[in-house]
């Protein structure tokens, strides 16, 4: 069965540092990589996703992949207290089966 | 141009009654998905249509639980009957399956309390 695994936090860093949230996911056969943000009593809203081995980079977010190690990265640089909010790492093994999604770890950044 | 759309987006129920909720997907979209979440359980994915079609039911919990997609811009999600442990937030979302490319937008979600 598919999983996918994140430290659940809190993690709280200070304004202006680095957060770097972690997944690792069960299925090698995983091709697809997705990082959603979900502030409390919203709705998650997708801000990377990520297919290859490496880094991805979009302004202040970084995706990285690594899939001998089954591990995905989000770094978030220059962390806003707007930024406070949980982060769903999800996994998909093809464009054919469904995200499998962890339980999201609860970032805190403080001002 | 419009999201998802699901409603309610609340709803209060008494133990024994019929609950049924409903989305629009995002006009264009080939797949839709029902997520149940909950504090202890996280996200879980209940059921998926591709064009209109349930593919997966696995993770509808019971028998009480039915989905329908009557066509492509209308889905609903009934439980009858509602019992406590059913409350929990019920998102709706909708994606355009390309390739491996099988991005999922949100709809805001319909919090569900059964007393």
């Amino acid at each position: 069965q598919k999983e996918v695994e994140q430290n659940s936090g809190p993690l709280s860093v200070p304004e202006g540092a680095i957060a770097s949230l972690n997944c690792t996911y069960s299925d090698r056969g995983s091709q697809s990589f997705f990082w959603y943000r979900q502030y409390s009593g919203k709705s998650p809203e997708l801000i990377m996703s990520i297919y290859s081995n490496g880094d991805k980079e979009d302004g202040r977010f970084t995706a990285q992949l690594n899939k001998a190690s089954q591990y995905v990265s989000l770094l978030i640089r220059d962390s806003q207290p707007s930024d406070s909010a949980t982060y769903l790492c999800a996994a998909t093994l093809s464009g054919n089966t469904p995200l499998v999604f962890g339980k999201g770890t609860r970032l805190s950044v403080i001002a | 141009d419009a999201g998802v759309i699901q409603s309610p987006r609340h709803e209060v129920t008494e133990m024994g009654q019929e609950v049924t909720l409903r989305c629009k997907p995002i006009s264009g979209h080939n797949s839709l998905f029902w997520y149940r979440q909950t504090m202890m359980r996280g996200l879980e994915l209940l059921i998926y249509f591709n064009n209109n079609v349930p593919i997966d039911d696995s993770g509808m919990p019971e028998d009480r639980f039915s989905a329908k997609m009557p066509n492509a811009s209308f889905s609903t999600l009934k439980i009858q009957p509602s019992e406590p442990r059913d409350s929990a937030v019920y998102f709706c979302a909708s994606s355009l399956r390309q390739g491996r490319t099988d991005t999922q937008y949100f709809g805001p979600g319909t919090r569900l309390t059964v007393l």
